[in-house]
C-alpha cells in the first residue's frame, strides 16, 4: 500500500488565488482528517469525514475553507480566496479505527505570498 | 483553549540516556492517549497508545505513563538513540469509539551522540 498520498507537496501562490489540496487516503480507511500544522498551535484539526459524510468541521476558520469527499479514495481541501495567515503544512489522515491510530500523508507545505 | 499541552519545545538528551517527554491535557472526558513522531518533511506517524483503563503500556523501548489524577502523560525512551531525533506529539480522543484526535504542538527531541 502506498500509504496516504497528498498532492501537491509544495504550493506557493499569491493572495486572492483560489488553492485546491488533494488527499487519497488508504483504501479500507473509513475515516479521513484534514489537519493544520502552525509553530504556533502544533496540528489542528479542520474537518473530518466518517464514510465520505463530514462528521465535524468546527475547525474550519473561515468560509474560506471548504472540504469534500466524493468518494472513499478521494478528498479536497480548498481555500478560496487564499490569505499570507493561511501558510501552513496541510496534513491528510486516514483511519480504520480509534485502536489503529492515524496514518498521515506527508502533507502539503502552503505558502501564500 | 489547548487542551492537549506539551509545555517543553524542545528536549536534548545524551545517547544511551532515558528521555522522557511530557504531556498534560484539561479535558477530563479524554479517555484514549498516543503518541506521534515526525521527522522533517514527513507526516506524524504513529508511536504507541494507551487506554484510560491503564496507567502503563510498553512496546520495546517506548514506554507511556498515564497518570489521569494529575491529568497528565508521559513517553519514556529507554535507552535513547540518534534514530529518535524527531518532534513528537501528544494526542487525546473522548469516548467509546471516537477518532478525533486533539494534538499538542509538539516537542523536539534530539540526541546527542
Amino acid at each position: 500500500d502506498a500509504g496516504v498520498i497528498q498532492s501537491p507537496r509544495h504550493e506557493v501562490t499569491e493572495m486572492g488565488q483560489e488553492v485546491t489540496l488533494r488527499c487519497k487516503p488508504i483504501s479500507g480507511h473509513n475515516s479521513l482528517f484534514w489537519y493544520r500544522q502552525t509553530m504556533m498551535r502544533g496540528l489542528e484539526l479542520l474537518i473530518y469525514f466518517n464514510n465520505n459524510v463530514p462528521i465535524d468541521d468546527s475547525g474550519m476558520p473561515e468560509d474560506r475553507f471548504s472540504a469534500k469527499m466524493p468518494n472513499a479514495s478521494f478528498s479536497t481541501l480548498k481555500i478560496q480566496p487564499s490569505e499570507p495567515r493561511d501558510s501552513a503544512v496541510y496534513f491528510c489522515a486516514s483511519s480504520q479505527g480509534q485502536d489503529y491510530g492515524y496514518t498521515f500523508g506527508s502533507g502539503t507545505r502552503l505558502t501564500v505570498v | 483553549d489547548q487542551q492537549v499541552k506539551q509545555n517543553s519545545p524542545s528536549l536534548s538528551v545524551q545517547e544511551g540516556r532515558i528521555s522522557i517527554l511530557n504531556c498534560d491535557y484539561t479535558n477530563s472526558m479524554f479517555d484514549y492517549f498516543l503518541w506521534y513522531k515526525k521527522y522533517p518533511a514527513e507526516g506524524p506517524t504513529f508511536l504507541i497508545s494507551i487506554s484510560s483503563i491503564k496507567d502503563k503500556n510498553e512496546d520495546g523501548r517506548f514506554t507511556v505513563f498515564l497518570n489521569k489524577s494529575a491529568k497528565h502523560l508521559s513517553l519514556h525512551i529507554v535507552p535513547s538513540q540518534p534514530g529518535d531525533s524527531a518532534v513528537y506529539f501528544c494526542a487525546a480522543s473522548a469516548g467509546a469509539g471516537a477518532q478525533k484526535l486533539v494534538f499538542g504542538q509538539g516537542t523536539r527531541l534530539t540526541i546527542n551522540p
